[in-house]
């Protein structure tokens, strides 16, 4: 057990729809990382935020947005969903936002579009 | 931008065998690295990294990686597989403090 809790484990919903996706940090980590998962593209960063202000962003679509909450807990929400944004959503998360952090993972939200 | 390539996708191995993941990176300043693990249907797990103390690094459940600059590589070892080990294996660079990660290589453990 990494500390960092996602909910929900798994979702099912319709093209078009909104889900939010939803995180915790391990106690006492300021930094939340959101990553997705999927067959074709493997294992990609989609922002970072700490201590509620956004730090990094990667390759996060324009309906993709997220934020970081004054209790450090975050929300990846995903809006006008399409089939190929089915995929594994990891959130994870360290103490601080500078290289060599151990960074610890969820266990995922896995998000089917059908 | 910093990135890392792992060579080889699937890697099968029998029980008891040396194994070996390679990875090699591609950065323009001291890299911090990261071996990551995912059993099915689970989460990544660290099972080392490197962060310029040692070059040889020793992780969980019998891993080690070796940092070799002139060859710019960070390859996860362990000598002798077990059943268990049987997962996805991903290693990865530090950016800014995020991660950017290599394809990954899935291990088989034959028995």
């Amino acid at each position: 057990d990494s500390g960092v809790t996602q909910t929900p484990k798994h979702l099912i919903t319709a093209t078009g729809q909104r889900v939010t996706l939803r995180c915790s940090p391990r106690s006492g980590d300021l930094s939340v990382y959101w990553y997705q998962q999927s067959l074709d593209q493997g294992l990609q960063f989609l922002i970072q935020y700490y201590n509620g202000e956004e730090r990094a962003k990667g390759n996060i679509l324009e309906r993709f947005s997220a934020q970081q909450f004054p209790d450090l807990h975050s929300e990846l929400n995903l809006s006008s969903l399409e089939l190929g944004d089915s995929a594994l959503y990891f959130c994870a998360s360290s103490v601080l936002d500078r290289g060599g952090n151990t960074i610890y993972f969820g266990e995922g939200s896995w998000l089917t579009v059908v | 931008a910093q990135s890392v390539t792992q060579l080889g996708s699937h890697v099968s191995v029998s029980e008891g065998a040396l194994v070996l993941l390679r990875c090699n990176y591609s950065s323009s300043v001291p890299p911090y690295l990261f071996w990551y693990v995912q059993y099915p249907n689970q989460g990544l797990q660290l099972l080392l990294k490197y962060t310029s103390a040692a070059t040889l690094v020793k992780g969980i459940n019998g891993f080690e990686a070796e940092f070799k600059k002139s060859e710019t590589s960070f390859h996860l070892t362990k000598p002798s597989a077990h059943m268990s080990d049987a997962a996805e294996y991903f290693c990865a660079v530090s950016e800014s403090g995020k991660l950017i990660f290599g394809q990954g290589t899935t291990l088989q453990v034959k028995p």
